[in-house]
């Protein structure tokens, strides 16, 4: 039983397209993050939601949106992507904002074409 | 700006032998240091963890080490196993809601 589920695994689009990714945990926790590992490999954070409430906007243009229907939600919607897009999105949850451990989805591979 | 670095990208060593991973920091608020394993087309696992007000704690085969006044830690995995070939991420945070500052990971390969 996954906790932390994303979907989809991959994700092939074209340029200028809108697609979501989906993200769901059922571990009980109260902060949702979105992480995107770029071709650098670096693990950058982008949002976090705590109780369904943004905590934190990284510099992320705004084509991206995140929307959490409930704490055990933070789906991530992509307008007009772009090529630079491309990346491995990962979802990830903890049970308080901070030093808790986080419990990462398995990514999403995007690839803007 | 990298606040964690891992300056090796990959390390490679041999079955049972120690592997030494290691992680440098620069934000003096970090107090909480973390170490996170990933497979390829899998998401980071937590490893170990330490808070900084240790400089050691272990964990079967793992252990971290914090040096607080070099802003270093480092993972220990004695004896290396093949299921240890990974890349191993360091993170820190500073608490509060900020989520993770992750490292650019090190790829260890433990060669049979």
């Amino acid at each position: 039983d996954t906790a932390v589920s994303q979907t989809p695994k991959y994700l092939v689009t074209q340029m200028g397209n809108d697609k979501s990714i989906k993200c769901e945990q059922n571990l009980g926790h109260d902060t949702m993050y979105w992480y995107k590992q770029d071709s650098k490999k670096f693990l950058k954070i982008m949002f976090s939601y705590n109780n369904k409430e943004l905590i934190i906007n990284e510099t992320v243009p705004n084509r991206f949106s995140p929307k959490s229907p409930d704490k055990a939600h933070l789906n991530l919607h992509i307008n007009s992507l772009e090529l630079g897009d491309s990346a491995v999105y990962f979802c990830a949850s903890s049970s308080r904002g901070g030093d808790e451990k986080l419990f990462f989805g398995s990514g999403t591979q995007l690839s803007v074409l | 700006d990298q606040q964690v670095k891992q300056n090796s990208p990959s390390l490679s060593v041999q079955e049972g032998r120690i592997s030494i991973l290691n992680c440098d920091y620069t934000n003096s608020m970090f107090d909480y240091f973390l170490w996170y394993k990933k497979y390829p087309a899998e998401g980071p696992t937590f490893l170990i963890s330490i808070s900084s007000i240790k400089d050691k704690n272990e964990d079967g085969r793992f252990t971290v080490f914090l040096n607080k006044s070099a802003k270093h830690l480092s993972l220990h995995i004695v004896p290396s196993q093949p299921g240890d070939s990974a890349v191993y991420f360091c993170a820190a945070t500073g608490g509060g809601a900020d989520g993770l500052t992750f490292g650019k990971g090190t790829h260890l390969i433990i060669q049979p």
